[in-house]
């Protein structure tokens, strides 16, 4: 079944520096994928999404692009800041018992950026 | 409402004890999900609601864990004879429409610990 594999944290990064969270993916077609993000405290929030193969998402300076060649969703930033510190959840949809899909996450990639 | 809505935030509760926590959707959602997050691990499909047909249990980790979803709007996943592994986060998500679509609003979830 369909599933996705993230890099294992925590990544730790100065202010302003580059960021690259690697998500690779196991899918029959081209479902879609997505970013997730769980600050501190809080529920997890949709970050970004890509619909179908070579599509950019984008969103808050973070992009993630849906390459099927190498099966990868990897999101990157140019520039993070403290306040992006965050577990970051890559995802896609599994078709579950009754034929519907839900959501399967990857296991989380921590953030930490300093000042 | 505004957004998803989960009560208790946080409940803490004797081994052996049964507990009810309770997921207010997105007006007009109508899929409803509650995953569990482990301390350090990622998210685990439990169950899912969508619409008025029968939910998809194939998540639930055992026959102490039910939900239920009231004129498909409110859900509550009860746990019976609570067990020290079940302290955990438990997060409860609605969608619009097809998870692969829409993605999900997730709640803040309710931190449950069993001593």
């Amino acid at each position: 079944g369909n599933s996705v594999t993230q890099m294992e944290g925590p990544v730790t990064l100065s202010e302003e520096a580059f960021l690259t969270i690697n998500c690779t993916y196991t899918a029959t077609g081209y479902p879609s994928l997505f970013w997730y993000v769980q600050y501190p405290g809080e529920g997890l929030q949709l970050l970004l999404k890509a619909t179908k193969a070579d599509d950019k998402g984008s969103n808050k300076g973070f992009e993630a692009t849906y390459r099927k060649e190498t099966t990868s969703f990897h999101l990157e930033k140019g520039s993070v800041q403290v306040s992006d510190s965050a577990v970051y959840f890559c995802a896609l949809p599994v078709r579950v018992d009754t034929g519907r899909r839900a959501l399967t996450f990857g296991s989380g990639t921590r953030l930490q950026v300093q000042p | 409402g505004a957004g998803v809505s989960q009560s208790p935030s946080n409940k803490v509760t004797e081994k052996g004890k049964d507990v009810e926590l309770r997921c207010d959707p997105i007006s007009g959602h109508t899929a409803l999900y509650w995953y569990r997050q482990s301390l350090g691990q990622g998210l685990e499909f439990l169950i899912y609601f969508q619409g008025n047909s029968a939910p998809d249990k194939s998540g639930l980790p055992s026959d102490r864990f039910s939900a239920e979803r009231t004129g498909g709007s409110v859900s509550t996943l009860t746990i019976q004879r609570t067990q020290q592994e079940d302290s955990a986060v438990y997060l409860c998500a609605s969608s619009l429409g097809a998870a692969d679509l829409y993605g999900y609003t997730f709640g803040s979830g309710t931190r449950l610990t069993v001593v």
